[in-house]
This record gives structure tokens, C-alpha cells and sequence, in this order.
């Protein structure tokens, strides 16, 4: 069955420092992968959406990015936080050419930037 | 850009009534899904309804899509305490595969 890992789990980081939130996915193949970030009480914002290896597509300009130098691993990164990118981050996972498109959620990570 | 958008934004019941709550949208779409989400936690994905479907159901919950007046309704009978969460309504435009996410209603259940 297919797996979705996230990590870290919470996440404090100052004003200014550097970010690195990891995402892979076991037991499947060449699937789309996404990054997504959730304010408090507020819906999913779509930050970046893969459909393979280096392809990286991205939905709003941020000083965030996103790599994906594996099929089943996707990077979330920042080389400068500000205290607007605290939320709740979370990584999701679909069938490549699915009929459904149903998406298929990790943990998520909730970033607090001080 | 595509959103489906829930009502209420917050639900409050006795355990045992059934909880309603719906989505509307704005433009056509190829399926409308609905997403569960517990506290600090991710979504999990509960019943997905194709624009050439009616009505469906899963267990306790019935999903309904009304094309005509771009909106779903998903519909919980029996609620337990444990079905305290919030539910979102993602829509998939037609030519897209990327749902679109709603900013949720937040269901409480009281024991």
C-alpha cells in the first residue's frame, strides 16, 4: 500500500533562516506530487505541483521553492523566512494520469516563524 | 479561479442528528470531491461524485451534485463525537486534474 512521509512534524524557526520540509511517498510510481500551506482556519492554498522528476510547477510568487531530485521525493525550501510563511505545510500525493484525481495527504508539518 | 465554497462555515449538533453541509462553485466541473481533516492533521479523502453523477453514498455519508446549480451537498446521518472535523468540498475543472480546495466547514459533535 502507498505511504505518505512528512517531516519535521512542527517546525520554530527565526525571521531570515533558511527552510527545508521533506516529502516522499512509498509504494507508488511516478505520481504527482503537491505543496500545499493552511493558514488558521482558513482552506488549502496550492503552493507547487510536480508531475515529475525537475518539473516544478508553481501556483503563487513566493520566497519559497520546490525541488524534486527524486520520483517519490519533493522539497519544500527557503532561503529567507518571513513570519507570513508560518502555517501548516502539507504534501500530497495523486495518481499520474489518474481517472479520479483524487489527492492523498501527508501529516503535514506546522512551521511557526518568530 | 475555481473554488468551491462551503456552508456553513461552522456546524454545531447532539450526537445522533445528522449534519448537512454543502458547496457551491462557479464553473463546470469534471468531479467534486470531499475531504475530511482532524485537528492538526492531513486530509483524508472521503467520497469523490463525477459531474454525470447524481448522488452517492459511503457508509453514513451521502454526497449529492446538482450541475445545474453548481452545488453538492455532503450529508453525515447518525453523527458520532468522533466525526468532529472539519470538511472540505475540491473541485476539479474540467481539463484540470488539480482540485481546488474550499475553506472548509468546521463540524463539532457532541457526545
Amino acid at each position: 500500500s502507498q505511504t505518505i512521509h512528512q517531516w519535521p512534524a512542527t517546525l520554530v524557526q527565526p525571521v531570515g533562516s533558511p527552510l527545508s520540509l521533506e516529502c516522499t511517498v512509498e509504494g507508488t510510481s511516478n505520481p504527482n506530487l503537491y505543496w500545499y500551506r493552511q493558514a488558521a482556519g482558513r482552506g488549502l492554498q496550492l503552493l507547487f505541483y510536480s508531475v515529475g522528476i525537475g518539473q516544478i510547477s508553481s501556483e503563487v510568487p513566493q520566497n519559497l521553492s520546490a525541488s524534486r531530485p527524486q520520483d517519490r521525493q519533493f522539497i519544500l525550501s527557503s532561503k529567507k523566512l518571513l513570519l507570513s510563511d508560518s502555517g501548516f505545510y502539507l504534501c500530497a500525493w495523486s495518481v499520474f494520469g489518474g481517472s479520479t484525481d483524487t489527492q492523498y495527504f501527508g501529516p503535514g508539518t506546522r512551521l511557526t516563524v518568530l | 479561479s475555481q473554488q468551491g465554497e462551503e456552508d456553513p462555515q461552522a456546524l454545531s449538533i447532539q450526537e445522533g442528528e445528522n449534519a448537512t453541509m454543502n458547496c457551491s462553485y462557479k464553473t463546470s466541473i469534471n468531479n467534486l470531491q470531499w475531504y475530511r481533516q482532524n485537528s492538526g492533521r492531513g486530509l483524508v479523502h472521503l467520497i469523490l461524485i463525477r459531474s454525470n453523477e447524481r448522488e452517492k453514498h459511503s457508509g453514513r455519508l451521502r454526497v449529492t451534485l446538482d450541475t445545474s446549480k453548481k452545488s453538492s451537498s455532503l450529508l453525515i446521518t447518525a453523527s458520532r463525537a468522533a466525526d468532529t472535523a472539519s470538511y472540505f468540498c475540491a473541485t476539479v475543472p474540467g481539463g484540470s486534474y488539480i482540485p481546488t480546495f474550499g475553506r472548509g466547514t468546521s463540524l463539532i459533535v457532541h457526545p
